[in-house]
């Protein structure tokens, strides 16, 4: 069965420091990857997805994720987070099959200090 | 446009009760998921719908939970005999086939709260 992993449950940065958010999954075939985030009192939205092609993919907000197959990665990252920045974000996989249903991985609660 | 909506926004209900939980997704998505969102479980897929049909309920937990959709649109989903474990966020997705893939569009989520 697919499962998503994120390594870091609780992220504390301070403002402008540098982002980057562990996500790995586990299936062999062709994979759809995923990264949204809940803001405070807010519901989930998409920030960036890869489907094929660039494996380099940019999102919203200044976001980016690098798909590495290799290594069953899609880290998501930006260089210079803001308070804004403070949400849960959840890396997810889809096999594209019949369903196409999100498989989540735990998310990571990341806290940007003013 | 609209996003997606659910319906309420919380529920607290005491052991035992049945509760419904809807759902009125983007309109002309034609498919529709059900997730639960839980402190110990994360974020659990349940059921998804395309059309009205549901090819696969694999996440659904129990007998005591069903869902149907109805007219392509609005879903309903329903706990029977409800129990704590049950406590959770609920949340439902829709979104519009086009190709392989598409991007699932979240509605605010139901919490519910069983006593």
């Amino acid at each position: 069965a697919q499962s998503v992993s994120q390594h870091n449950h609780h992220v504390i940065l301070s403002e402008a420091a540098s982002l980057e958010l562990g996500c790995n999954y586990s299936y062999g075939g062709t994979v759809n990857l995923f990264w949204y985030v809940q803001y405070p009192g807010q519901h989930l939205q998409l920030l960036l997805k890869y489907f094929s092609g660039d494996p380099l993919v940019k999102g919203i907000k200044g976001f980016e994720a690098e798909f590495i197959k290799s290594k069953f990665s899609f880290n998501l990252r930006k260089p210079s987070v803001q308070w804004s920045d403070t949400a849960e974000y959840f890396c997810a996989v889809t096999s594209g099959g019949a369903t196409n249903k999100l498989i989540f991985g735990t998310g990571t609660l990341l806290a940007v200090q003013p | 446009g609209a996003g997606v909506s659910q319906s309420p926004s919380n529920k607290v209900t005491e052991k035992g009760k049945d509760v419904e939980l809807r759902c009125d997704p983007i309109s002309g998505h034609t498919a529709l998921y059900w997730y639960r969102q839980s402190l110990g479980q994360g974020l659990e897929f349940l059921i998804y719908f395309q059309g009205n049909s549901a090819p696969d309920k694999s996440g659904l937990p129990s007998d005591r939970f069903s869902a149907e959709r109805t007219g392509g649109s609005v879903s309903t989903l329903t706990i029977q005999r409800t129990q704590q474990e049950d406590s959770a966020v609920y949340l439902c997705a829709s979104s519009a086939p086009s190709g392989s893939v598409d991007e699932q569009f979240f509605g605010p989520g139901t919490r519910l709260t069983v006593l």
